[in-house]
């Protein structure tokens, strides 16, 4: 079975320009959840899509927004690339019924690099 | 509000020591799930474990064993005869069983086992 995909797995972008990272979950899974990694602040919630809605979302500004197609796959964008938003962007997806607590699997990120 | 905190930073053992990464949580809920993750270099976090907060019984998985204490609020994470190929950042992470409610990460400890 294949686990969650993303691309791309590496990118470099300039301030000011925006991003779209993609996210295919493991097959069957309808939740996909979104987490920034960074130095500084560690591992933090972006927001999550269940059935193509966002079910909830984290404390980070406007630019940041993704959405959800009919297959689960997923995508998030950045605009106005900041030089802080450079971090490993990680997509996870969960088991079917989309119940809290099922198991979650992480992809293997995406790279992003704002200079 | 919840939190998870691992105190250790960093650890470096010699190969075939055994090892315990600590970790300790803080949640007013009285069901959740705890988790261990483990992210080598490449960035993917790769699952270990998921325990439930009504399910105290110690977990063994061939060198990995969890010590779950509820009355310490601790989920602690031993590998017994490390090799190099543990190295990597382990991360515990706490999630409400109620509701649609994301991870929360504790920072994280860096595992390296030098041969």
């Amino acid at each position: 079975k294949a686990g969650v995909t993303q691309t791309p797995r590496y990118l470099i972008k300039t301030r000011g320009q925006q991003v779209t990272l993609s996210c295919s979950p493991i097959s069957g899974h309808r939740s996909v959840s979104w987490y920034q990694q960074t130095p500084g602040q560690g591992l933090q919630f972006l927001f999550e899509y269940f059935s193509e809605t966002q079910r909830n979302k984290g404390n980070f500004p406007g630019r940041f927004s993704g959405r959800q197609f009919s297959n689960s796959r997923s995508e998030m964008n950045v605009s106005t690339l900041e030089l802080g938003d450079s971090a490993l962007y990680l997509c996870a997806s969960s088991s079917p019924s989309g119940n809290s607590g099922n198991t979650i699997y992480f992809g293997e990120g995406s790279w992003l690099t704002v200079v | 509000a919840q939190k998870v905190t691992q105190a250790q930073t960093e650890i470096s053992v010699v190969e075939k020591e055994d090892v315990t990464l600590d970790c300790v949580y803080e949640t007013r809920d009285t069901t959740y799930y705890l988790f261990w993750y483990k992210q080598p270099p490449s960035g993917e976090l790769v699952f270990l474990i998921r325990r439930n907060s009504f399910d105290e019984q110690n977990e063994i998985s061939g060198r990995y064993s969890w010590n779950f204490q509820k009355s310490t609020s601790s989920f602690n994470f031993t590998i017994t005869a490390s090799q190099v190929v543990d190295s990597a950042v382990y991360f515990c992470a706490l999630k409400k069983s109620s509701g649609n409610t994301p991870l929360v990460f504790g920072k994280g400890t860096r595992l390296s086992v030098i041969a």
